[in-house]
């Protein structure tokens, strides 16, 4: 089973720093798909990025960037110039491609508080 | 814009109530998950359903059942409630299809509903 690891609790920066928030995943596959979910105090989670594996390329969503090492299955999340509406609960998230469903697995989340 | 709405907010329940927590999307999706939240475990599955009238048992779906008589409403039973079931559960939809096929996989998700059992 893949299992996901998000091995910062809590972090805390200064607004306009960049931040950068650890996950690594254990597979045994090849194909899947990567994620990075926030949920904002009181709100709801929202999609922020996303990463193919097949794909070299670390994704980029203007202030947001990933890191996907596949061999060493890490799959970081960096934000640049921090906001204060960047503060919430980031969850990082393991899908496997196959026919139905698509399940995902999710980290434990890391506690993300930009300070003014 | 895709709307996931969970019918109660807050919830305060005795133990071995039967509890029924509601969810509704608006978008035709045809695949919805049931999660829990606990701090420190992050989200985990309990029950999905890829189409009318079918369920799957996620990681977690002990003292757990489902419904799912109509595309748009997924309904999460707890049928005799417990203490350890205090928890925000949260309901997420997501078209259905390969993630292969070009769809982003990404999964709306409700307010969630905040339950403590007493």
């Amino acid at each position: 089973a893949q299992t996901v690891t998000q091995s910062q609790p809590e972090m805390s920066v200064q607004e306009a720093e960049t931040v950068t928030l650890s996950c690594t995943y254990d597979t045994s596959e090849s194909n899947y798909y990567l994620f990075w979910y926030k949920q904002p105090p009181s709100r709801q989670m929202i999609l922020v990025i996303r990463q193919e594996a097949y794909k070299q390329q670390n994704a980029t969503e203007n202030r947001f960037s990933v890191n996907f090492q596949k061999a060493a299955k890490s799959f970081s999340l960096k934000i640049s110039d921090s906001q204060l509406g960047d503060t919430a609960m980031y969850f990082c998230a393991f899908m496997k491609p196959y026919q139905g469903a698509q399940k995902l697995v999710f980290g434990q989340g890391t506690r993300l508080t930009i300070n003014p | 814009d895709v709307k996931v709405t969970q019918s109660s907010r807050y919830l305060v329940k005795r133990t071995g109530e039967k509890v029924f927590l509601e969810c509704v999307q608006d978008m035709d999706h045809e695949n919805m998950f049931w999660y829990r939240q606990d701090p420190g475990l992050g989200l985990r599955l309990i029950y999905f359903s890829y189409d009318v009238k079918m369920k799957e048992k996620g990681d977690i779906p002990e003292g757990y059942s489902v419904s799912r008589e109509k595309k748009e409403r997924f309904s999460l039973i707890l049928e005799s409630a417990s203490t350890n079931q205090t928890s925000m559960y949260l309901c997420a939809s997501r078209m259905g299809g390969f993630a292969s096929t070009g769809l982003t996989g990404e999964l709306f998700f409700g307010e969630g509903s905040r339950l403590t059992v007493l």
